[in-house]
């Protein structure tokens, strides 16, 4: 079964802080993706992975930053947290199944962070 | 942007009874899927459907889709207390990778 794991359930920080949200899977998923959920606005795209230091901005991307150094490992960076990334992170992987396919998503359980 | 979007935006019925939850988008897709988030959790994977499929069964689960209306459905039959949860569409842009989740129907079942 896949695992993907994110290494903190809850985080507080304060605002200006530069946060770290780390994500590890362990299928060999080429794809690797952080999204953020918030109450009425679904899951937003903020970036994507297909491969080891490959990155590609999703919907939102302002303000993050990501890294991908190894392929099991997929990190999400705050450069200087605000109060409105206050939010639900949820990492999720995935295998290249073929252009223009798309094969099912992996999530972590998801780390809620709050900026204070 | 929203490409998938659920409704209705909360559902509540009696175990036994059938849940039915929709979803519309905008957009040519390659596939659709469904997933499923009980509360404080990651999203797990229920179900997809290629473009050219038009109705596909798991389970208690029963998923259709039309393109020509840009819709599918999720129907889940002799629902439980256990279904209880929120139920997100997703949808592919086209060639890209990466999927879209609409804000999701949070389905409660009463024992």
């Amino acid at each position: 079964d896949v695992k993907v794991t994110q290494s903190s359930r809850y985080l507080v920080k304060r605002t200006g802080e530069k946060v770290f949200l780390e994500c590890v899977q362990d299928m060999d998923h080429e794809n690797m993706f952080w999204y953020r959920q918030d109450p009425g606005l679904g899951l937003r795209l903020i970036y994507f992975s297909y491969d080891v230091k490959m990155k590609e901005k999703g919907d939102i991307p302002e303000g993050y930053s990501v890294s991908r150094e190894k392929k099991e490992r997929f990190s999400l960076i705050l450069e200087s947290a605000s109060t409105n990334q206050t939010s639900m992170y949820l990492c999720a992987s995935s295998f290249f199944s073929g252009q223009g396919t798309n094969s099912p998503l992996h999530f972590g359980n998801g780390t809620r962070l709050t900026v204070t | 942007s929203q490409q998938g979007e659920e409704d209705p935006q909360a559902l509540s019925i009696q175990e036994g009874e059938n849940a039915t939850m929709n979803c519309s988008y905008k957009t040519s897709i390659n596939n659709l899927q469904w997933y499923r988030q009980n509360s404080g959790r990651g999203l797990v994977h229920l179900i997809l459907i290629r473009s050219n499929e038009r109705e596909k069964h798991s389970g208690r689960l029963r998923v259709t889709l039309d393109t020509s209306k840009k819709s599918s459905s999720l129907l889940i039959t002799a629902s439980r207390a256990a279904d209880t949860a929120s139920y997100f569409c997703a949808t592919d842009r086209g060639s890209a990778r990466q999927l879209t989740f609409g804000s999701g129907t949070q389905l409660t079942v009463l024992p």
